[in-house]
């Protein structure tokens, strides 16, 4: 079976720094990927990792092992509009998009 | 950008009848959509792939006869709700994925499917 788990639910300040884990069991790999969908809307990209190591974009950055079947995402900075849900997924050898748990994080002033 | 249309965004229906979501790639040929569903406070689950000129392929738990999809030309995917009952009622959301680019999945806006 497809299993792709994260916490559910996360809380941070603004201007810190939180990091959403997502471990992985996939028939297949060929990349993962990180969107934010806030309620009601599509989700969209954030970041792509097919090898290991970190791929950073400003204030985002993921991170992947593929022996571990592990990844995380890091948000710096923190900011109100960071509130949202944090999707991993998984594109398996069937060109299919498998979506975690999502995580969804609350930021405070 | 690779852009598509998912239409309508919301649908109040009654239940037992049937509804028809559209999914369109605007500016790229999609030989390839996915339906995914998507209950308050959860992530997306994929209910099936839709395949160009051939049937779609559904996930496990997935009724077929309930979920129809129709692909019948490059860019466009409907989704068929039928005989819509109450816990159907959901957020349903579709995507490509253009060929041109080697990871870049293009979501439709999503439809609040609700049935009364």
């Amino acid at each position: 079976g497809q299993n792709i788990d994260q916490p559910t639910e996360m809380t941070a300040t603004e201007g810190a720094i939180v990091q959403i884990n997502c471990t992985y069991q996939t028939s297949g790999f060929n990349g993962l990927f990180w969107y934010q969908q806030h309620a009601g809307e599509a989700p969209t990209f954030l970041s792509y990792n097919v090898l290991d190591g970190l791929e950073e974009k400003g204030r985002f950055s993921s991170f992947l092992s593929r022996s571990k079947g592990y990844s995380y995402l890091l948000l710096k900075e923190l900011q109100m509009k960071d509130s949202a849900s944090y999707l991993c997924a998984v594109r398996d050898n069937t060109d299919k998009l498998i979506f975690g748990t999502g995580t969804r994080l609350q930021v405070f002033p | 950008g690779a852009v598509v249309s998912q239409h309508p965004s919301r649908v109040i229906c009654k239940s037992g009848t049937s509804v028809k979501i559209e999914c369109r790639s605007l500016d790229f040929q999609a030989t390839t959509m996915f339906w995914y569903r998507q209950f308050p406070k959860q992530s997306l689950m994929l209910m099936a792939t839709s395949n160009e000129g051939s049937k779609a392929t559904y996930e496990q738990g997935v009724e077929k006869d309930k979920f129809l999809i129709n692909h019948a030309s490059l860019t466009l995917s409907t989704l068929t709700v039928t005989s819509a009952h109450p816990e159907d009622s959901s957020f349903y959301i579709c995507s490509a994925r253009p060929s041109s680019t080697n990871y870049g999945y293009t979501f439709g806006s999503g439809t609040r499917l609700t049935v009364v």
